[in-house]
Parts: structure tokens; sequence; C-alpha cells
């Protein structure tokens, strides 16, 4: 069945980086397209980023743009969040999700989420 | 950015009755690209509906969604206990994709 798995999480202090992984099984990864999306502690959801299925294509929320980077690797069936510069304000879950083989597209599939906390 | 305001914060209702959520959007959604998802405590959100009124694979016929334009719509026809949790709305037509502040379903 589809899997997504999210690792790499844990606290950083502000102005440091951290890279999370999301591992995938199930489904034909280089198929589609993939998301990260965050929800700080006890709050909603919010959409951070999306690549293509062959990387053509990335966008990200406003709040990360210039500090994050998804990247992916379709041979390793992984997806990738290189965060930098952190705040505060950037703790929270951070889930993967599966998208489509569309730029619109819904999330699918979820992982359980790596928590990511900064924190001096 | 659209805005998308859901209605109300908080539904308290006893199982076996009808839930009907709303979901408004600060301009119109191009393509009925609006999804519905449910979170329960601890868990990753699950994708109900998507394209305003399909149904994900597996998900019950109790749930459906309606609407176009700015106002969409999740009913659940009747509650069962596994259904108390919170639902956020979530359009992904336009850049950024943006969501709901969440509606929680509660056991009255």
């Amino acid at each position: 069945q589809v899997q997504l798995a999210e690792s790499g999480g844990g606290l950083v202090k502000p102005g440091g980086s951290l890279r999370l992984s999301c591992a995938v099984s199930g489904f034909t990864f280089s198929d589609y397209y993939m998301s990260w999306i965050r929800q700080a502690p006890g709050k909603g959801l919010e959409w951070v980023s999306y690549i293509s299925s062959t990387s053509t294509y990335t966008d990200y929320a406003d709040s990360v743009k210039g500090r994050f980077t998804i990247s992916r690797d379709n041979a390793k069936n992984s997806l990738y969040l290189q965060m930098s510069s952190l705040r505060a304000e950037d703790t929270a879950v951070y889930y993967c999700a599966r998208g489509s083989g569309s730029s619109h597209h819904p999330f699918l599939t979820w992982g359980q989420g790596t928590l990511v906390t900064v924190s001096s | 950015e659209i805005v998308l305001t859901q209605s109300p914060g908080t539904l308290s209702l006893s199982p076996g009755e009808r839930a009907t959520l709303s979901c408004r959007a600060s301009q119109s959604v191009s393509g009925s690209y609006l999804a519905w998802y449910q979170q329960k405590p601890g868990q990753a959100p699950r994708l109900l509906i998507y394209g305003a009124s399909s149904r994900a694979t597996g998900i019950p016929d109790r749930f459906s969604g309606s609407g176009s334009g700015t106002d969409f719509t999740l009913t659940i026809s009747r509650l069962e206990p596994e259904d108390f949790a919170v639902y956020y709305c979530q359009q992904y037509g336009s850049s950024p994709w943006t969501f709901g502040q969440g509606t929680k379903v509660e056991i009255k």
C-alpha cells in the first residue's frame, strides 16, 4: 500500500538549518507531484511547497520563499526539504504528501509527519 | 492569495445527525479545485473530497461535497462516532494553495 515516512525533524536554533526527508513506497514515485505541508502546534494547516514529477516545476509559500528548497530523487523514491535561516515561527509538524500527475492536485496521501522545533 | 473562511468554527451534534460545513473563498476558486480533509487528534489529515464534489478512494458515501465559485459545502448525512474530528477545506487552483482555518465537529 501507499506509504510515506518523514524523517529529519528535531530541535534547531534560530538561524540554523535542517533537511527533512520523505521516503515513499507503494506507488510509482516518479509519476507524481509531491508537496510539503506544515502544522504549527495547535494550529491549522499551511502548504509549504510542491515539486513536479520530474523536478521541472517548484513553488513555495511566501513565508518560506528564499529560505526553503524542495527537491526529489526519483531513483531513491525520496522527497526532501532543505530548510535554512529557520525562525521560531517555522516550528511545526511537517508532512509530505502525494499529489497527482497535474500541477492542480489535492493531497491524496499524507505521511505521519516529523516535528521541527526552532528554539534557542 | 485566496482566503478560505470556514463556518461554523465548532459544530456540536449527536451521532446520527446531519452535519453541514461551509467554506467561503475570498475570490472564485478556478476549476472548482477545492478539497476537504478530515483530521483526528494526533493523526495526519485524510483527503475526503476533491474537485469540490468527488469522493476520494475509500470514503463512505455519507460524505458529500458541493458548490462552485466562492461557496462550498461539505455534508455528512448521518454522523458516525468516528466522524467527530476537525475538517479543513483547501483550494489548489491558484498559488499559493491555501487552507481554511478548520471546523471542529464535536459530540453534543
